[in-house]
């Protein structure tokens, strides 16, 4: 089982420019979520899928949108990028939507906007 | 908005020293979760607390879930270089929200 992967790896965006990060999970489970994570303030929920066919706001969801497109996989779309998401996004699963439930991460994606 | 504060932001220690790490809220968790993540990698979790006052052991780690469900802390006894890494607590309060994290350096 590979997890959770993501792709890409690594990024470098124009301001104005758009991309979609992948994610997909191997482990049938029914949630999954986007995070960023910026230096001193841990890991903020941007969207989240509390099962396939439903997307959700989380703390961030400003300049971000969402795609549920099957059970395994739920990508993140920036339209148009912004210094200010510089970041690194990870993609995350679990069972089920709550914190009874282990969150599996992926190995995250490194992005910078110029 | 609920939020987690954890200290000490940043623990550069030598090898064989012990230390704690907490993890504190004004709100109240159904459970709380600790997960550990190391340069250029995902968090990874350590372990789960659910009810008030339990204690957990992990090998050379103890974890605590205070009485009334607010706070957790981290014990490290006798830290390890291999014990480097970034240190989140994490809680569930409608939607799993994180503290900022403590970064731990071990050296040898």
């Amino acid at each position: 089982n590979a997890g959770v992967t993501q792709t890409p790896k690594f990024q470098v965006l124009k301001t104005g420019q758009s991309m979609t990060l992948q994610c997909a999970q191997d482990m049938n489970h029914n949630s999954m979520y986007w995070y960023r994570q910026d230096p001193g303030m841990g890991l903020r929920l941007i969207y989240y899928s509390a099962s396939e066919g439903t997307t959700d706001k989380g703390e961030v969801p400003n300049g971000y949108n969402v795609s549920r497109l099957n059970k395994r996989e739920f990508s993140l779309r920036l339209e148009s990028a912004a210094p200010s998401q510089t970041s690194v996004y990870f993609c995350a699963s679990s069972e089920a939507g709550t914190g009874f439930f282990e969150q599996y991460f992926g190995p995250g994606t490194r992005l910078t906007v110029t | 908005t609920q939020l987690l504060e954890q200290s000490p932001q940043f623990l550069s220690i030598q090898e064989g020293e012990n230390l704690t790490v907490y993890c504190n809220s004004s709100s109240v968790f159904s459970s709380l979760q600790w997960y550990r993540q190391e340069p250029g990698e995902g968090p990874v979790l350590l372990v789960t607390v659910v009810t008030g006052g339990e204690v957990k052991k992990l090998k050379r780690l103890t974890f605590q879930f205070g009485d009334a469900r607010k706070d957790s802390s981290l014990h490290i006894t006798a830290a390890q270089p291999g014990d480097t890494g970034l240190y989140l607590c994490a809680a569930q309060g409608g939607k799993l929200i994180f503290g900022q994290g403590t970064e731990l350096s071990v050296k040898p």
